[in-house]
C-alpha cells in the first residue's frame, strides 16, 4: 500500500498569511493527488484533484502543486473561514489512501 | 444540483450484518463509478469500497474484503454497502460519494455520512 504522510499535524496561523501544507507519498504517484477540506461537523469537501486543478467553486486562494512523491497545498491569504482539517488522498493505485490530516487554525 | 443521501446506519452487534444505502439525484447515476469512504469517531479518512459505472468492477480496502459488498442499482439510482460480520474496528461514520472522470476518479461530491455503531 502507499503511505501518505502529512506534515504539519498541526498548523496554527494568522489571517492574510501564505499558508503551505505538505503531503509525501512512499512511492511515485503520478500527479494522482487531491486535496479535501474537512470542518467539523461536516463532511469533507474536494478542493483540488490531480494535484493542481481547482474544483468549481473553490477559491482561487487555494492552489496545489507537486510532482513524483511530493506535494503541496498552498493558501495565498488564509481565510478564518479556512479553519478546518486537511486530507490528501492518492489515487495512483489500489488501495486508495488518505493522509492522517493537517488540522489548521487561526492565531 | 447533486444530492447524495446515505441512510441504514445506526448501532448493531459485533458479528452482525447492517446494509448502507445511498440516494443519487441531480445527475446521471449511470455514468459515475462511486465509492464508500469511512470515518472512525476523531479520526482520518478512510477508503472503503469502489464500484464502476455499470457494477461490473468492484474495488475494496483489505480489511473489508470478503465482509463487505458494494452493489448499485442503476434503474433507483442507489448506492449500497452491505456490511457482514461486523467488528468493533468498522464504528464509523460512512461517506457515499462520487468519482468523477474515472471509477479511480477523484471525490467531487459527498453525502452527508450515516453513522454506523458496532458494540454490544
Amino acid at each position: 500500500d502507499i503511505q501518505m504522510t502529512q506534515s504539519p499535524s498541526f498548523l496554527s496561523a494568522s489571517v492574510g498569511e501564505r499558508v503551505t501544507l505538505s503531503c509525501k507519498a512512499s512511492q511515485n504517484i503520478n500527479k494522482y493527488l487531491d486535496w479535501y477540506q474537512q470542518k467539523l461537523g461536516e463532511a469533507p469537501k474536494l478542493l483540488i484533484y490531480n494535484t493542481n486543478n481547482l474544483h468549481t467553486g473553490i477559491p482561487s486562494r487555494f492552489s496545489g502543486s507537486g510532482s513524483g512523491t511530493d506535494y503541496t497545498l498552498t493558501i495565498s491569504s488564509l481565510q478564518p473561514e479556512d479553519v478546518a482539517t486537511y486530507f490528501c488522498l492518492q489515487r495512483n493505485s489500489w488501495p486508495l489512501t488518505f493522509g492522517s490530516g493537517t488540522k489548521l487554525e487561526i492565531k | 444540483e447533486v444530492q447524495l443521501v446515505e441512510s441504514g446506519g445506526g448501532l448493531v452487534q459485533p458479528g452482525r450484518s447492517m446494509k448502507l444505502s445511498c440516494a443519487a439525484s441531480g445527475f446521471t447515476f449511470s455514468n459515475y463509478g462511486m465509492a464508500w469512504v469511512r470515518q472512525a469517531p476523531t479520526k482520518g479518512l478512510e477508503w472503503v469500497a469502489t464500484i464502476s459505472y455499470d457494477g461490473s468492477s468492484t474495488y475494496y480496502r483489505d480489511s473489508v474484503k470478503g465482509r463487505f459488498t458494494i452493489s448499485r442499482d442503476n434503474a433507483k439510482s442507489t448506492l449500497y454497502l452491505q456490511m457482514n460480520s461486523l467488528r468493533s474496528e468498522d464504528t464509523a461514520t460512512y461517506y457515499c460519494t462520487r468519482a468523477d472522470s474515472s471509477y479511480i476518479g477523484w471525490f467531487a461530491y459527498w453525502g452527508q455520512g450515516t453513522l454506523v455503531t458496532v458494540s454490544s
